[in-house]
């Protein structure tokens, strides 16, 4: 299995652009994460699927936030507009229900900076 | 309160030392503790769980929970080189609740 796939690797825009993220779990996982990384805040969950049914979103920070998962293998974490307090790395991350603690694959991340 | 406290570093120790992190956190109906281990730009990866209280052996790293305290530890022996890295406590809630993580560097 080729893991957890996120593209883009880097993305740079400007103030006020929408930028979208994308993520291809690993095949046969229930559950899909995105994760917000900063040097100032660490890891914090932004939302998560089971059954590309949004479980829980309450880390979204804002309307500008957006985030879907139209079928097992695909979801998208979108910003609009964005904002430079957005730059951070983005992580997408899945796991299998079937686990008792949830080991969670995470994928290499997406490097956002907002100019 | 934070439900997960680490300390962030950074920690910098020579080759061959015995390296502990440490977090605390706040619930005490936690179950399952996990260390998760990130290189510089990749992803987290797990490293170690544990069940409970008690201690897990994993060649030359220990992870331990002390639920009187609500302290978990992460030990490396001999540390090496190819050690460094960022560690990240994790605790199963509803979701996994991470610490921020303790930067460590080992120096040949």
């Amino acid at each position: 299995d080729a893991g957890v796939i996120q593209s883009p690797r880097h993305e740079v825009t400007e103030m006020g652009q929408e930028v979208t993220l994308r993520c291809k779990p690993i095949s046969g996982h229930d559950y899909l994460f995105w994760y917000r990384q900063t040097m100032m805040r660490g890891l914090e969950l932004l939302i998560y699927f089971n059954n590309n049914v949004p479980i829980d979103d309450s880390g979204m920070p804002e309307d500008r936030f957006s985030a879907k998962m139209p079928n097992a293998s695909f979801s998208t974490l979108k910003i609009q507009p964005s904002e430079p307090r957005d730059s951070a790395v983005y992580f997408c991350a899945s796991t299998s229900g079937q686990s008792s603690y949830n080991e969670q694959f995470f994928g290499p991340g997406t490097r956002l900076t907002v100019l | 309160q934070k439900e997960v406290e680490q300390d962030p570093g950074p920690l910098s120790v020579p080759e061959g030392a015995i390296v502990s992190l440490n977090c605390t956190y706040s619930n005490s109906a936690f179950q399952y503790f996990m260390w998760y281990r990130q290189y510089s730009r990749k992803g987290p990866e797990l490293l170690m769980y544990t069940y409970s209280s008690g201690n897990k052996e994993d060649g030359r790293f220990t992870a331990q929970v002390d639920k009187s305290s609500k302290y978990i530890s992460l030990f490396i022996r001999d540390s090496q080189p190819s050690d460094s890295a960022t560690y990240l406590c994790a605790i199963l809630g509803d979701a996994l609740i991470f610490g921020k993580g303790t930067t460590l560097s080992v120096s040949s």
